[in-house]
């Protein structure tokens, strides 16, 4: 199937700083890709929707001043947490669709697991 | 927007026997249903999905139903095993692409 990477796939910082996270899909291009985040024991929960060459789309109650979302080619997006905090500590996925309408599936990329001290 | 609902949150089964898990979801403009199974740390890994123009499809010893009619899909593991001890989780999603994802279901397989 299609590949989709993230890095890192492990990133501890100090409460206050910035934080990208990359997802790339390695084999195919991905007009769209999506962000979750999952804390520990729960389901996974769509943060975005990442546009290549438009302004990402945010769920509600995700902040998109705080959550930075670029995609800047046709297989790069890139989530930036600005301003960490404790509570922002999370398990960050990525997923790229690829194929079009019945065909269509999504790949996850690895994950990115993110601890704010 | 739409709603997901996953049923039971967890299961332990006798291995060989099988296991059922159930979803309802709320948007009938929904026609995607994949199940994710995944393993504590690690990515969601897409083990059979279905899609709404059919209402059973079946890949060894999973398969997946879908009534449209009351909005419920169901996967099946047969035989289970220990190594399809795993966190399960059901999705849906329509014409914008994103997924819904259930609650997840802590399957246990006891040897």
């Amino acid at each position: 199937g299609a590949v989709v990477s993230q890095h890192p796939s492990r990133v501890i910082c100090k409460s206050g700083t910035s934080v990208k996270i990359e997802c790339r899909s390695l084999d195919f291009q991905a007009t769209t890709m999506f962000w979750y985040r999952q804390f520990p024991k729960q389901s996974l929960m769509l943060m975005a929707t990442s546009n290549e060459g438009s302004k990402a789309t945010y769920e509600q109650g995700v902040e998109k001043d705080k959550f930075l979302i670029n995609h800047a080619s046709l297989t790069l997006s890139t989530l930036t947490v600005t301003s960490a905090h404790p509570e922002d500590s999370s398990f960050y996925i990525c997923s790229a669709p690829t194929g079009t309408g019945f065909q269509e599936t999504q790949y996850f990329g690895p994950g990115t697991r993110l601890l704010v001290l | 927007g739409e709603n997901v609902e996953q049923h039971p949150s967890t299961l332990s089964v006798q291995e060989g026997d099988s296991a059922v898990i159930k979803c309802t979801y709320s948007d009938s403009a929904s026609n995607y249903f994949p199940w994710y199974k995944q393993e504590l740390g690690k990515r969601p890994q897409l083990i059979i999905d279905i899609r709404s123009n059919v209402g059973e499809k079946k890949d060894q010893r999973i398969a997946v139903t879908l009534n449209k009619t009351a909005k419920h899909f169901s996967l099946h593991i047969t035989e289970t095993q220990p190594e399809d001890s795993a966190v399960y989780f059901c999705a849906a999603s329509g014409s914008a692409r994103q997924l819904t994802f259930g609650s997840g279901t802590q399957l246990t397989v006891l040897p």
